[in-house]
């Protein structure tokens, strides 16, 4: 259980267009889902947290008109980067957290990752 | 404030024992996680310790104490498949959106 994918896993853009990443919970519904950043050999940095039907809430220094998050459902989140640049070139990944009690209602699981280039 | 503390990378031979300190600070403790990130892959999880003391799962052990604000990940008979990053970290109250370590980078060699 507790399965998390991402689409797609991998993706190549021009600079300046915009690419969506959909992030999905296949068995369970995720109360909040998370959005993180990470280049190479470094750890995961944050971008944002989504609660379904409510706003994204962002973290310092990310720019919110810029990685546009919608939370439609409790199974599904989407990170529209748009007007993208090479700087966007990163690993996304997003993860979601389980309405269940204990440990469950605690822990993140992780989608595979979208890997970004932007040419 | 919130703060988390690993070294960078560590580097053991094939059959070994190694351990992956992680020092932390935070307001409110909702226990600690520990994941494992091979290059190019998401985090999987290791382990989660919310009280203190050593608890153990086949090879990898992870330890508490929360008095010290203090864990490690002890991993024994080191593999090559070992060789990955290791992440600790704390969800904060609240959304438990996570504060992640640095992460070690664990080379081991043949």
């Amino acid at each position: 259980g507790a399965v998390v994918s991402q689409h797609p896993s991998w993706v190549i853009c021009k600079s300046g267009t915009s690419v969506k990443i959909e992030c999905r919970s296949l068995d369970f519904q995720a109360t909040t889902m998370f959005w993180y950043r990470q280049f190479p050999k470094q750890s995961l940095m944050l971008m944002a947290t989504s609660n379904e039907g409510s706003k994204a809430t962002y973290e310092q220094g990310v720019e919110k008109d810029k990685f546009l998050i919608n939370h439609a459902s409790l199974t599904l989140s989407t990170l529209t980067v748009t007007s993208a640049h090479p700087e966007d070139s990163s690993f996304y990944i997003c993860s979601a957290r389980d309405r269940g009690p204990g440990q469950g209602a605690i822990e993140q699981y992780f989608g595979p990752g979208t890997r970004l280039t932007v040419t | 404030g919130q703060n988390i503390d690993q070294p960078t990378e560590m580097t053991a031979t094939e059959g070994a024992i190694v351990q992956i300190n992680c020092t932390y600070q935070t307001s409110g403790f909702n226990g600690l996680f520990w994941y494992q990130q091979h290059a190019g892959e998401a985090p999987t999880f290791l382990s989660y310790n919310v009280l203190d003391g050593l608890e153990e799962k086949g090879r990898f052990s992870s330890f508490l104490s929360r008095s010290k604000g203090y864990s490690y990940l002890l991993l024994k008979e080191l593999q090559m498949k070992d060789s990955a990053s290791y992440l600790c970290a704390i969800p904060t109250s609240g959304t438990y959106k996570y504060i992640f370590g640095t992460g070690t980078r664990l080379k081991v060699l043949a």
